[in-house]
């Protein structure tokens, strides 16, 4: 599984939109991109998956640039209950986590 | 989004015993994992419960210190055997239908070894 790379904190203004991005150069041609975020000691919270297309569901929007090589998550307006760890994950037959993003929203 | 629970919720053991942890999803699934999240770290995958056959294990995990089960497709154990502090950690089922489908947790079960 390919490794991913994102910063290990972000802020974000409630209501603005938070922007998560994530590295991953090593991506292979039939790994998909997760995303999840685990709030506290929670199970985590699947947000989105995509291949190579841009995805949207009512939680986010997934960016995948062309080359694959890394991705953005948008949560169009951030709320004080979207505070967590933020998981991007490349998968090919299993999930690995790594590190994540502590998106602090404050208000 | 599918339903999975897990029992115990949390529990608190003693040094040298073992407890047996139990995952119960709501549909018919083709994987199950189990994972492993000690206090302040990210999640670590233990291994994939095969129905019908033994489980495949990461490495770092074996057999004998986490044995697993999955008697059909929509029930697993694992069992945390002599345990110490070490294995202090909050352990977490979860499924799915294969490549591309969506990966779903439990809510987890918090194990303290005194």
């Amino acid at each position: 599984d390919a490794k991913t790379t994102q910063p290990p904190s972000m802020d974000c203004a409630e209501g603005r939109a938070a922007n998560l991005p994530c590295n991953h150069s090593t991506i292979s041609g039939n790994e998909y991109v997760y995303w999840y975020r685990q709030i506290h000691s929670q199970g985590p919270q699947y947000i989105i998956h995509g291949l190579k297309n841009n995805e949207t569901n009512e939680m986010a929007s997934l960016i995948i640039t062309e080359d694959r090589k890394s991705s953005t998550l948008i949560l169009p307006h951030a709320t004080l209950r979207d505070t967590a760890v933020y998981y991007c994950i490349v998968r090919a037959d299993k999930l690995i986590f790594g590190t994540g993003t502590r998106l602090q929203v404050f208000p | 989004s599918a339903v999975i629970s897990q029992k115990p919720s949390r529990d608190i053991c003693q040094r040298g015993t073992s407890l047996t942890i139990q995952c119960q999803v709501d549909s018919q699934v083709t994987m199950m994992f189990w994972y492993r999240q000690q206090p302040g770290q990210s999640l670590t995958l233990i291994a994939t419960a095969n129905q019908g056959s033994e489980a495949t294990y990461e490495s770092g995990f074996v057999i004998d210190k986490f044995p697993i089960s999955r008697p059909n497709l929509t029930f697993s154990t694992l069992t945390v055997s002599n345990m110490s502090p070490e294995d202090s950690s909050i352990y977490l089922c979860s499924q799915d239908r294969g490549l591309g489908d969506t990966q779903y947790f439990g809510p987890g079960t918090r194990l303290t070894v005194l």
